[in-house]
C-alpha cells in the first residue's frame, strides 16, 4: 500500500452516463498526477496538479473529461457521456515535486 | 513526443536464474528512468529508478544500467524468485521526476519452480 488511495475500485456504468472517481495522494505530496491504462499497455498520462493549479493536459484528455483538485488535495476526475473506449483502469499517482511518483490501487471502469 | 519500446513482451525463466529487460527511448531529452512493478488487480509499484547522471544503480537483486549514448536502459533481476512474477513497465521523463512519465508496453515476467 503505497499510501495513495482511490474510489470506488470498480465501476461499471452505461454508455452515455457521467462518472466520477476521487483520488485520495499521500498527504504531504503537492503533485498529482492521472493515467489511464488499457488492457496490456502501459499507463497513458491523462493530466496532472501541483497543489490546486492543472499544469498539463495530454491531447488524449477530450472536452468529455475534466479533472479538479480544489482545495490541492484530493482530485477528482468525470467522464461525461461515456463511450465504450472509456473502459480502462484510470490510475491516480503523487510526489512531492522533484520526486519519484507513487501510484494508487486504481478505478477499473467498463462503459456496457 | 517521447516513445518508449520495452523488449521481450514475456519473459519466462526458472526460480533461481536471471531476468533482463531492456527499453529503448526516443528523446535525448529524458533524463529519468524509472521501472515499476504491477501484481494483477493493483496500481504499478516503484521498485528502481535512475537518473541520466549515473550509469548503473543496484538495489539488493535489482539492478539499472543506462546508456545515454544509445537511449536504452536494462532492468536486471537476479537469483528471481516467484514473487517477482508481476508485469514489469519501464518508462521514462523529459524533466525530472516530478513530470509526466511515458511508459513502455510492459514485461510478464513468469518465474517457474
Amino acid at each position: 500500500d503505497t499510501g495513495v488511495s482511490q474510489d470506488p475500485r470498480h465501476k461499471i456504468t452505461k454508455r452515455g452516463q457521467n462518472v466520477t472517481f476521487r483520488c485520495d495522494p499521500i498527504s504531504e505530496h503537492n503533485r498529482l498526477y492521472w493515467y489511464r491504462q488499457t488492457l496490456g499497455q502501459g499507463p497513458e498520462f491523462l493530466t496532472y496538479f501541483q497543489n490546486e493549479a492543472q499544469l498539463e493536459k495530454s491531447r488524449l484528455l477530450s472536452d468529455r473529461f475534466s479533472a479538479e483538485r480544489p482545495k490541492g488535495s484530493f482530485s477528482t476526475l468525470e467522464i461525461q457521456r461515456t463511450e465504450q473506449g472509456d473502459s480502462a483502469m484510470y490510475l491516480c499517482a503523487s510526489s512531492l515535486v522533484g520526486q519519484e511518483q507513487y501510484f494508487g490501487p486504481g478505478t477499473r471502469l467498463t462503459v456496457t | 513526443g517521447e516513445n518508449v519500446e520495452q523488449h521481450p513482451s514475456t519473459l519466462s525463466v526458472q526460480e533461481g536464474d536471471s531476468a533482463v529487460i531492456k527499453c529503448t527511448y526516443s528523446d535525448s531529452a529524458s533524463n529519468y528512468f524509472p521501472w515499476y512493478k504491477q501484481e494483477l488487480g493493483k496500481g504499478p509499484q516503484l521498485i528502481i529508478d535512475i537518473r541520466s547522471n549515473v550509469g548503473e544503480k543496484k538495489d539488493q537483486r535489482i539492478a539499472v544500467t543506462l546508456n545515454k549514448t544509445a537511449k536504452h536502459f536494462s532492468l536486471h533481476i537476479t537469483e528471481t524468485q516467484p514473487e517477482d512474477s508481476a508485469v514489469y513497465f519501464c518508462a521514462a521523463s523529459t524533466t525530472g521526476t516530478a513530470s509526466k512519465l511515458t511508459f513502455g508496453t510492459g514485461t510478464r515476467l513468469q518465474v517457474t519452480l
